[in-house]
Protein backbone atom coordinates (compact mmCIF):
# COMPACT_ATOMS: atom_id res chain seq x y z
CA UNK A 1 0.00 0.00 0.00
CA UNK A 2 0.69 3.79 -0.41
CA UNK A 3 3.15 5.45 2.12
CA UNK A 4 3.60 8.75 2.63
CA UNK A 5 5.56 10.17 4.81
CA UNK A 6 6.16 13.59 6.71
CA UNK A 7 8.79 14.82 9.36
CA UNK A 8 7.13 14.40 13.02
CA UNK A 9 9.25 16.40 14.23
CA UNK A 10 7.65 19.71 14.51
CA UNK A 11 9.85 22.74 12.76
CA UNK A 12 10.22 25.77 14.99
CA UNK A 13 11.28 28.42 12.98
CA UNK A 14 11.72 32.46 13.66
CA UNK A 15 9.50 34.98 11.93
CA UNK A 16 10.29 36.30 8.82
CA UNK A 17 12.46 33.00 7.85
CA UNK A 18 11.40 30.67 5.21
CA UNK A 19 10.07 27.54 6.18
CA UNK A 20 10.27 24.43 4.54
CA UNK A 21 8.55 21.48 5.16
CA UNK A 22 9.00 17.50 2.99
CA UNK A 23 6.43 15.14 2.07
CA UNK A 24 8.31 11.75 0.67
CA UNK A 25 5.56 9.15 -0.91
CA UNK A 26 6.55 5.00 -1.96
CA UNK A 27 4.43 2.69 -3.59
CA UNK A 28 2.55 5.49 -5.19
CA UNK A 29 2.46 7.42 -8.38
CA UNK A 30 -0.01 10.22 -7.76
CA UNK A 31 -1.63 12.50 -10.44
CA UNK A 32 -2.07 15.24 -8.10
CA UNK A 33 -0.09 16.50 -4.64
CA UNK A 34 -2.31 19.14 -2.71
CA UNK A 35 -0.87 21.13 0.68
CA UNK A 36 -3.51 21.55 3.18
CA UNK A 37 -3.30 23.36 6.67
CA UNK A 38 -5.66 22.36 9.73
CA UNK A 39 -5.68 23.92 12.97
CA UNK A 40 -6.70 22.01 16.11
CA UNK A 41 -9.87 20.40 16.15
CA UNK A 42 -10.94 22.14 12.72
CA UNK A 43 -10.89 21.07 9.67
CA UNK A 44 -8.28 20.41 6.75
CA UNK A 45 -8.26 23.56 4.65
CA UNK A 46 -6.84 23.21 0.81
CA UNK A 47 -3.46 25.44 0.23
CA UNK A 48 -2.14 24.48 -3.09
CA UNK A 49 -2.64 21.80 -6.11
CA UNK A 50 0.35 20.23 -8.26
CA UNK A 51 -0.03 17.99 -11.10
CA UNK A 52 2.37 15.59 -11.67
CA UNK A 53 3.48 17.37 -14.60
CA UNK A 54 4.27 20.48 -13.36
CA UNK A 55 7.68 21.15 -11.03
CA UNK A 56 6.34 24.18 -9.07
CA UNK A 57 3.29 26.16 -8.33
CA UNK A 58 3.06 29.41 -6.34
CA UNK A 59 0.21 31.20 -4.58
CA UNK A 60 1.46 33.93 -2.63
CA UNK A 61 4.11 33.66 0.01
CA UNK A 62 3.45 30.41 -0.68
CA UNK A 63 5.62 27.77 -2.97
CA UNK A 64 5.59 23.95 -3.91
CA UNK A 65 7.36 21.86 -5.64
CA UNK A 66 7.00 18.01 -7.29
CA UNK A 67 9.85 16.01 -8.35
CA UNK A 68 8.10 12.51 -9.24
CA UNK A 69 11.74 10.95 -9.53
CA UNK A 70 12.73 11.42 -5.92
CA UNK A 71 8.85 10.81 -5.28
CA UNK A 72 9.00 14.21 -2.92
CA UNK A 73 7.44 17.42 -2.53
CA UNK A 74 8.61 20.93 -0.59
CA UNK A 75 6.06 23.12 1.01
CA UNK A 76 7.70 26.58 1.40
CA UNK A 77 6.23 29.48 3.17
CA UNK A 78 8.53 32.78 2.79
CA UNK A 79 8.50 35.83 5.23
CA UNK A 80 6.77 33.42 7.79
CA UNK A 81 4.40 34.88 9.75
CA UNK A 82 3.33 33.94 14.11
CA UNK A 83 -0.03 33.06 12.33
CA UNK A 84 1.56 30.06 9.96
CA UNK A 85 1.43 27.94 12.91
CA UNK A 86 -0.62 25.11 12.45
CA UNK A 87 -0.01 21.57 10.89
CA UNK A 88 0.44 21.10 7.44
CA UNK A 89 -0.73 18.06 5.57
CA UNK A 90 0.09 16.65 2.05
CA UNK A 91 -2.34 14.50 0.10
CA UNK A 92 -1.96 12.24 -3.02
CA UNK A 93 -4.14 11.23 -5.57
CA UNK A 94 -4.69 9.73 -8.78
CA UNK A 95 -7.89 11.48 -9.84
CA UNK A 96 -11.61 11.23 -8.94
CA UNK A 97 -10.60 13.79 -5.71
CA UNK A 98 -9.78 10.33 -3.96
CA UNK A 99 -6.79 11.54 -1.64
CA UNK A 100 -4.48 9.38 0.74
CA UNK A 101 -2.97 11.92 3.61
CA UNK A 102 0.96 12.32 5.36
CA UNK A 103 0.76 12.76 9.10
CA UNK A 104 1.38 16.42 8.91
CA UNK A 105 3.73 18.14 10.02
CA UNK A 106 3.73 20.81 12.80
CA UNK A 107 5.04 24.29 12.15
CA UNK A 108 5.94 27.05 15.16
CA UNK A 109 6.52 30.62 13.42
CA UNK A 110 8.24 32.43 16.69
CA UNK A 111 7.61 36.43 16.89
CA UNK B 1 -15.70 29.74 -1.41
CA UNK B 2 -17.34 26.42 -1.15
CA UNK B 3 -18.55 25.57 1.92
CA UNK B 4 -19.01 22.20 3.83
CA UNK B 5 -20.78 21.61 7.02
CA UNK B 6 -21.15 19.49 9.58
CA UNK B 7 -23.82 18.59 12.25
CA UNK B 8 -23.09 17.90 15.37
CA UNK B 9 -19.68 19.41 15.89
CA UNK B 10 -18.88 17.55 19.07
CA UNK B 11 -21.34 14.50 20.68
CA UNK B 12 -20.94 12.21 23.39
CA UNK B 13 -22.99 9.06 23.53
CA UNK B 14 -22.96 6.06 25.77
CA UNK B 15 -20.92 2.63 25.02
CA UNK B 16 -23.72 0.55 22.45
CA UNK B 17 -25.72 3.69 20.76
CA UNK B 18 -25.34 4.81 17.54
CA UNK B 19 -25.04 8.27 16.16
CA UNK B 20 -25.64 10.15 12.90
CA UNK B 21 -23.52 13.00 11.51
CA UNK B 22 -24.36 14.96 8.79
CA UNK B 23 -22.19 16.75 6.14
CA UNK B 24 -23.55 19.03 3.60
CA UNK B 25 -22.43 20.90 1.10
CA UNK B 26 -23.96 24.38 1.37
CA UNK B 27 -23.78 26.24 -1.90
CA UNK B 28 -22.72 23.60 -4.33
CA UNK B 29 -23.98 20.09 -5.69
CA UNK B 30 -21.41 17.10 -4.45
CA UNK B 31 -21.96 13.82 -6.46
CA UNK B 32 -19.11 12.45 -4.63
CA UNK B 33 -18.43 13.06 -0.51
CA UNK B 34 -15.59 11.32 1.08
CA UNK B 35 -15.53 10.52 4.90
CA UNK B 36 -12.46 10.61 7.32
CA UNK B 37 -11.23 9.74 10.57
CA UNK B 38 -8.60 11.33 12.65
CA UNK B 39 -7.06 10.25 15.87
CA UNK B 40 -5.03 12.76 18.11
CA UNK B 41 -1.88 13.67 16.56
CA UNK B 42 -2.70 11.08 13.31
CA UNK B 43 -4.01 12.44 9.78
CA UNK B 44 -6.47 11.56 8.38
CA UNK B 45 -7.23 8.27 7.51
CA UNK B 46 -10.17 7.80 4.86
CA UNK B 47 -12.57 5.12 5.66
CA UNK B 48 -15.35 5.70 2.43
CA UNK B 49 -16.42 7.47 -0.74
CA UNK B 50 -19.89 8.27 -0.31
CA UNK B 51 -21.72 7.95 -3.93
CA UNK B 52 -24.88 9.68 -4.19
CA UNK B 53 -27.82 7.44 -4.78
CA UNK B 54 -25.70 4.44 -5.00
CA UNK B 55 -23.81 2.18 -2.34
CA UNK B 56 -20.47 3.89 -0.42
CA UNK B 57 -17.29 2.51 -1.15
CA UNK B 58 -15.40 1.82 2.05
CA UNK B 59 -11.69 1.34 2.41
CA UNK B 60 -10.16 -2.08 3.58
CA UNK B 61 -10.26 -2.84 6.82
CA UNK B 62 -13.20 -0.44 7.39
CA UNK B 63 -16.14 -2.17 8.25
CA UNK B 64 -19.32 -1.20 6.26
CA UNK B 65 -22.01 -2.56 8.64
CA UNK B 66 -20.14 -0.33 11.54
CA UNK B 67 -20.31 3.10 9.49
CA UNK B 68 -23.10 3.07 7.59
CA UNK B 69 -23.05 5.46 4.79
CA UNK B 70 -26.37 7.24 2.95
CA UNK B 71 -25.31 10.05 0.08
CA UNK B 72 -29.53 10.54 -0.20
CA UNK B 73 -29.14 14.22 -2.11
CA UNK B 74 -26.96 16.17 -4.08
CA UNK B 75 -25.97 18.18 -0.78
CA UNK B 76 -26.49 15.43 2.08
CA UNK B 77 -24.63 12.71 3.36
CA UNK B 78 -24.78 11.04 6.98
CA UNK B 79 -22.57 8.61 8.73
CA UNK B 80 -24.13 6.50 11.26
CA UNK B 81 -21.72 4.56 13.72
CA UNK B 82 -23.75 2.25 14.91
CA UNK B 83 -23.20 0.78 18.15
CA UNK B 84 -20.38 2.86 19.32
CA UNK B 85 -17.67 1.74 21.43
CA UNK B 86 -15.12 3.94 23.47
CA UNK B 87 -12.14 2.18 21.01
CA UNK B 88 -14.95 4.29 17.83
CA UNK B 89 -14.29 7.83 19.90
CA UNK B 90 -12.06 10.35 17.51
CA UNK B 91 -12.32 13.33 14.78
CA UNK B 92 -14.86 12.25 12.17
CA UNK B 93 -14.59 14.85 8.98
CA UNK B 94 -16.11 14.53 5.63
CA UNK B 95 -15.39 16.61 2.75
CA UNK B 96 -16.90 17.37 -0.75
CA UNK B 97 -15.91 18.23 -4.39
CA UNK B 98 -17.56 20.45 -6.71
CA UNK B 99 -18.88 19.53 -10.09
CA UNK B 100 -16.46 18.80 -12.46
CA UNK B 101 -13.79 21.03 -13.20
CA UNK B 102 -12.12 21.01 -10.06
CA UNK B 103 -9.45 18.92 -8.47
CA UNK B 104 -9.98 20.50 -4.93
CA UNK B 105 -11.77 18.88 -2.03
CA UNK B 106 -13.68 20.80 0.38
CA UNK B 107 -13.41 19.76 4.26
CA UNK B 108 -16.16 20.31 7.01
CA UNK B 109 -15.05 21.23 10.11
CA UNK B 110 -15.21 17.92 11.65
CA UNK B 111 -16.97 15.95 14.57
CA UNK B 112 -15.66 15.10 18.00
CA UNK B 113 -17.16 11.53 18.66
CA UNK B 114 -16.94 10.66 22.56
CA UNK B 115 -18.04 7.04 23.17
CA UNK B 116 -18.31 6.49 27.00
Amino acid sequence: SQKIEQNSEALNIQEGKTATLTCNYTNYSPAYLQWYRQDPGRGPVFLLLIRENEKEKRKERLKVTFDTTLKQSLFHITASQPADSATYLCALSRGFNKFYFGSGTKLNVKP
Amino acid sequence: GAVVSQHPSWVICKSGTSVKIECRSLDFQATTMFWYRQFPKQSLMLMATSNEGSKATYEQGVEKDKFLINHASLTLSTLTVTSAHPEDSSFYICSASPPLGTDTQYFGPGTRLTVL
